[in-house]
């Protein structure tokens, strides 16, 4: 099976930059998504097709894929953005999610 | 506006089985595929499966072959998912999710419903 490595914990301080990676085999050859998720919400689409971002996400929200490593850049990172954060792609006919990475603003 | 909206919660005995509706709107059901994640406490999403809505094919995720069920009626526009054999291992917040475009290499899951609590306990 295809398995993605995110890092269980990032910490930033307010209106740094945060960037999270997801690592996979050849990641860079698939399409990657990311989600924000805060507890007690449903899972938010923040990034897809690895750079993309879709209506009403913040400009502070990025992507970027190559190689092995996609990355989920939070410029100007703000309280709110204290959250899961898990990356997704497809392999196979199967959707894969990491393992997720908490994201603390402190 | 495009809205996935839920069945509520659910307590069933271990052996039982559950079934979760999705309800969809403001956007052409067929066109988009479904997908169903859940979460159990104190852990990330997984996957379960997907459905094509507009074909009625589906793909499960290995670990629940034999147990889920997903299914569609277009005419209700609603999305079913049907969980069998419950253990306490199934005790999770369960998703549905749109498909764009559909199911496949380059979808993404652009909404989400609001999530089913399923909790199995005798």
């Amino acid at each position: 099976s295809y398995d993605l490595a995110q890092p269980p914990s990032v910490s930033v301080s307010p209106r740094q930059t945060a960037r999270l990676t997801c690592s996979g085999d050849k990641l860079g050859d698939k399409y990657t998504s990311w989600y924000q998720h805060q507890a007690g919400q449903a899972p938010v689409l923040v990034i897809f097709k690895d750079s993309e971002r879709p209506s009403g996400i913040p400009e502070r929200f990025s992507g970027s894929n190559s190689g092995n490593t996609a990355t989920l850049t939070i410029n100007d990172t703000q309280a709110m953005d204290e959250a899961d954060y898990y990356c997704q792609a497809w392999d196979r006919g199967t959707v894969v999610f990491g393992g997720g990475t908490k994201l603390t603003v402190l | 506006q495009i809205h996935l909206v839920q069945s509520g919660v659910e307590v069933k005995k271990p052996g039982a089985s559950v079934n979760v509706s999705c309800k969809a709107s403001g956007y052409p059901f067929s066109s988009y595929g479904i997908n169903w994640v859940r979460q159990a406490p104190g852990q990330g999403l997984e996957w379960m499966g997907w459905i094509s809505v507009y074909s009625g094919n589906t793909n499960y995720a290995q670990k629940l072959q034999g147990r889920v069920i997903m299914t569609r009626d277009t005419s209700t526009t609603t999305a079913y998912m049907e969980l069998r054999s419950l253990t306490s291992d199934d005790t999770a917040l369960y998703y549905c999710a749109r498909g764009n475009p559909g199911v496949g290499a380059s979808s993404y899951l652009d909404y989400w419903g609001q999530g089913t609590l399923v909790t199995v306990s005798s």
